[in-house]
């Protein structure tokens, strides 16, 4: 089967960095992606990582470790817009897309 | 594309009834994925499809959920009899390939039964 682990909740400082990390555990994998959902909102894609290495798409960037099963997001430039939960997937050889539970980030001014 | 398209955005119905759940993929999109979001259980795939072709239904919690994929552009989920432990959001999901990269996410239909 698969499984992710993220935290549950994050604390930063608006104009800060914060990096939410996620560890995964599934058989077949083919890559590691990012979505963000605000309230009330649907889950949006952010990023995908399918090879090690850091990947940079404006303020946001994601990295992957294979051989860790690790990978985080890293937000730079922290705007209150980006208060929002922050989920982690895993694509594998059966093409499911595996959800973490969400890592809450909290923005303060 | 008007993206990923779920009808009714909000539902409540009464314990015992059947609730039809609604999904018109992006047009092109290969994949289809039903997921519920609760507080407690985050977001869980229920079904997965594949050119209208079930693929994984692993998820499904119990015999009274059902989906079906007639054709590329419509599927539906439903519960029958439906019961309040039922609430959640659900989401349909669209990706244009197999090796999923990226998937898109119709607004979800938020189900209350009482």
């Amino acid at each position: 089967g698969q499984s992710l682990e993220q935290p549950s909740e994050v604390t930063a400082v608006e104009g800060a960095i914060v990096q939410i990390n996620c560890t995964y555990q599934t058989s077949g994998f083919y890559g590691l992606s990012w979505y963000q959902q605000h309230d009330g909102g649907a889950p949006t894609f952010l990023s995908y990582n399918a090879l090690d290495g850091l990947e940079e798409t404006g303020r946001f960037s994601s990295f992957l470790s294979r051989s860790d099963s690790y990978g985080y997001l890293l937000l730079q430039e922290l705007q209150m817009k980006d208060s929002a939960s922050y989920f982690c997937a895993v694509s594998g050889r059966d093409d499911k897309i595996i959800f973490g539970k969400g890592t809450r980030l909290h923005i303060l001014p | 594309d008007a993206g990923v398209i779920q009808s009714p955005r909000h539902e409540v119905t009464e314990m015992g009834q059947e609730v039809t759940l609604r999904c018109k993929p992006i047009s092109g999109h290969n994949s289809l994925f039903w997921y519920r979001q609760t507080m407690m259980r985050g977001l869980e795939l229920l079904i997965y499809f594949n050119n209208n072709v079930p693929i994984d239904d692993s998820g499904m919690p119990e015999d009274r959920f059902s989906a079906k994929m007639p054709n590329a552009s419509f599927s539906t989920l439903k519960i029958q009899p439906s019961e309040p432990r039922d609430s959640a959001v659900y989401f349909c999901a669209s990706s244009p390939q197999q090796g999923n990269t990226e998937a898109f996410f119709g607004q979800g239909t938020r189900l209350t039964v009482v």
